[in-house]
């Protein structure tokens, strides 16, 4: 079965300093990959997705993720952050095989700006 | 503008009533999803549903029932078999045609148990 595991629960940065959020899948199979932002009390948006092509994948805000195959790896970053991106990311994958269209989750890692 | 709505987006509820979270979506989408999010615990799919009057159970069903009825609808009611119901709910929603499986969300229901 895949798993997803994010392997920070928090993640404290100085504002302006660059971030990676870090992301491991289990699977022998291709898969899609998905990075979501969650602001306090609101639902999730999608940041950026990787199904195939360019290993480096930019999404909205200034993030940016790398599919790392060979390390099962989908790691998030941004060069500078702002005071803005203070909220939980949530990493998922899913296997394009599957008619349920189901997501696995990874637990979040919540990014914290300090001024 | 399409998108994702749930209602209400605060809940409280007295133990052993039941509770029913509206979500409604006018994307045309075909799949539903319901999760269930704790703290620290990410999401956790209670259930889903790929076509109208049908729908599977996902890891965390029990004390908790959906219906579609409709195509644009999906609504999850929380019994009072749910013996830990405090939670934020989030539903979503997808196109199972092409071949992307992202999931669109809603803004979230805050359910809490008085």
């Amino acid at each position: 079965a895949q798993s997803v595991t994010q392997l920070d629960s928090q993640v404290p940065v100085f504002e302006e300093a660059p971030v990676e959020l870090r992301c491991n899948y289990s699977s022998s199979v291709s898969v899609y990959l998905f990075w979501y932002v969650q602001y306090p009390n609101q639902g999730l948006q999608l940041l950026l997705k990787y199904l195939s092509g360019s290993t480096l994948v930019k999404g909205i805000n200034g993030f940016e993720a790398e599919f790392n195959k060979s390390q099962t790896s989908f790691h998030l970053r941004k060069p500078s952050v702002h005071i803005s991106d203070t909220a939980e990311y949530f990493c998922a994958v899913s296997d394009p095989r599957d008619s349920n269209y189901q997501l696995i989750w990874g637990a979040g890692t919540k990014l914290i700006i300090k001024p | 503008d399409g998108g994702i709505t749930q209602s209400p987006k605060y809940l409280f509820r007295k133990e052993g009533q039941n509770v029913t979270l509206s979500c409604e979506q006018n994307l045309n989408h075909d799949a539903m999803y319901w999760y269930r999010q704790d703290p620290g615990q990410g999401l956790r799919l209670i259930y889903y549903s790929q076509i109208v009057n049908d729908f599977q159970k996902g890891d965390i069903a029990e004390g908790y029932s959906v219906s579609r009825e409709k195509k644009e609808s999906f609504p999850l009611t929380v019994t009072s078999a749910q013996k830990n119901p405090t939670a934020f709910y989030l539903c979503a929603s997808t196109m199972t045609s092409g071949t992307t499986d992202t999931q669109y969300f809603g803004p979230g229901t805050r359910l809490t148990v008085l």
